[in-house]
């Protein structure tokens, strides 16, 4: 089966730029997506085929592609970002496959 | 406005099948380019996905779940529902349905709150 791969924790200060990674060889022929959960609360898209962003998901989320890695860049991160992230996508199989998901904290 | 809702028990016991069902409003699972899925998350640890229904009624597993789980719709009631066989106390999670659109990529678009399952030994 196909695995995508995120670092656990990513941390950034206040108003400053992060990106958040997640990795796997599926992500050569497929788009990720990303998602946002706050605790106790249910996923919400942020960004889908490659850079696109829902409407309501603020324009300093942006993502991007290399290799068989795909990003979210968060530019002046703000202290209500701080959350989990999760990154997604399809297989060959038409299955689905969620990253390991990344504690974003905003000092 | 597209919504979903989970609903089922939120107490079970090993061995016995869960039922869970998913009602949703502010669109129609005819949609070709609709679909609806089952994830869920133990708690504190990552989303899993279990199962996805189309309009046409393909259906697609977990790969590691298949042989324990059903998923079946129906479209007049705008409900899809997830059966799991043979629960555990590590399927103890938050089960999410949730709206997929798959029109040249594949993404969760809309979830629902999610209904925690525990299940006791």
């Amino acid at each position: 089966s196909f695995e995508l791969t995120q670092v656990p924790a990513v941390s950034v200060a206040l108003g400053q730029t992060v990106k958040i990674t997640c990795q796997g060889d599926i992500l050569r022929s497929f788009y990720a997506s990303w998602y946002q959960q706050q605790p106790g609360q249910a996923p919400i898209l942020v960004m889908y085929a490659g850079n696109y962003r829902p409407s309501g998901i603020p324009d300093r989320f942006s993502g991007s592609y290399s290799g068989n890695t795909a990003s979210l860049t968060i530019t002046g991160a703000q202290a209500e970002d701080e959350a989990d992230y999760f990154c997604h996508s399809p297989d060959n199989s038409r299955n689905q496959v969620f990253g390991g998901g990344t504690k974003l904290t905003v000092l | 406005q597209v919504t979903l809702k989970e609903s089922g028990p939120a107490l079970v016991k090993s061995t016995q099948t869960l039922t869970l069902t998913c009602s949703f409003s502010g669109f129609s699972l005819s949609s070709r380019e609709l679909c609806v899925s089952w994830i869920r998350q133990p708690p504190g640890k990552a989303l899993e996905w279990l199962a996805r229904i189309h309009w046409d009624d393909r259906k697609y597993y977990s790969t590691s779940l298949k042989t324990r789980l059903y998923i079946s719709r129906d479209t007049s009631e705008n409900q899809v529902v997830l059966t799991m066989t043979d629960m555990d106390p590590l399927d103890t999670a938050t089960y999410y349905c949730a709206r997929v659109t798959i029109d040249g990529t594949t993404y969760v678009d809309t979830w629902g709150q999610g209904i925690l399952v525990t299940v006791s030994s």
